[in-house]
């Protein structure tokens, strides 16, 4: 069965650091997402991508945080420089349909900011 | 605004009880979407049940049931007979009719099954 993949599944970085999260959506999923939870926390929207644009930003993704679909089948999140803060479990997910479309996730990053 | 109230943050059972996981939401749209989700120790998040506004009929799959209320804004979740595996954290989440909009998530219950 088809599945969402991210890359890495851990990474630690020093405060100030660049990172890019990874992610493989499903091959037919047209609509891609980026969440993060915060350890022992709700899970929170941080942005939706649609035919090479944006769709829907939160708050929380403010100027650090960038997507970029780089090719047929990558749709990765860079942040900039890194904030302590920016600790969380990372998810992409990606659904199919014009509709509210089901999403599905991946298996997460956990990024660790020193 | 959208709003997802899980209630319950923790729910201790023992093996073969039946638990029930209340989840309230608001919203102004006619037309939208509920989810639950369940998320294990392992941490992923793993789909369980989609449940459109217009479709209030009561499911069932297999230990698991949902009712769904628009009259009192409730869809509930129920776990028959629950087992070991079934602790995890259960997230429900609400979203819109507008393609590419996000899911709004409840802050979950964590449920903790013993033997």
């Amino acid at each position: 069965e088809p599945e969402v993949t991210q890359t890495p599944s851990h990474q630690v970085t020093q405060m100030g650091q660049e990172v890019i999260l990874r992610c493989v959506p499903i091959s037919n999923h047209l609509y891609f997402y980026w969440y993060r939870q915060i350890l022992g926390q709700k899970v929170e929207f941080l942005v939706s991508f649609y035919n090479n644009e944006i769709s829907e930003k939160s708050e929380i993704f403010d100027d650090q945080f960038s997507v970029e679909r780089p090719d047929g089948s990558n749709f990765t999140l860079k942040i900039r420089s890194t904030k302590l803060e920016d600790s969380a479990m990372y998810f992409c997910a990606s659904g199919n349909d014009q509709g509210q479309e089901t999403q599905y996730f991946g298996p997460g990053t956990r990024l660790l900011v020193l | 605004a959208q709003k997802v109230t899980q209630a319950q943050t923790e729910i201790s059972v023992v093996e073969k009880e039946d638990v029930t996981l209340d989840c309230v939401y608001e919203t102004r749209d006619t037309t939208y979407y509920l989810f639950w989700y369940k998320q294990p120790p392992s941490g992923e998040l793993v789909f369980l049940i989609r449940r459109n506004s217009f479709d209030e009929q009561n499911e069932i799959s297999g230990r698991y049931s949902w009712n769904f209320q628009k009259s009192t804004s409730s869809f509930n979740f129920t776990i028959t007979a629950s087992q070991v595996v079934d602790s995890a954290v259960y997230f429900c989440a609400l979203t819109n009719n507008q393609a590419g909009t996000a899911l709004i998530f409840g802050k979950g219950t964590t449920l903790s099954v013993s033997s």
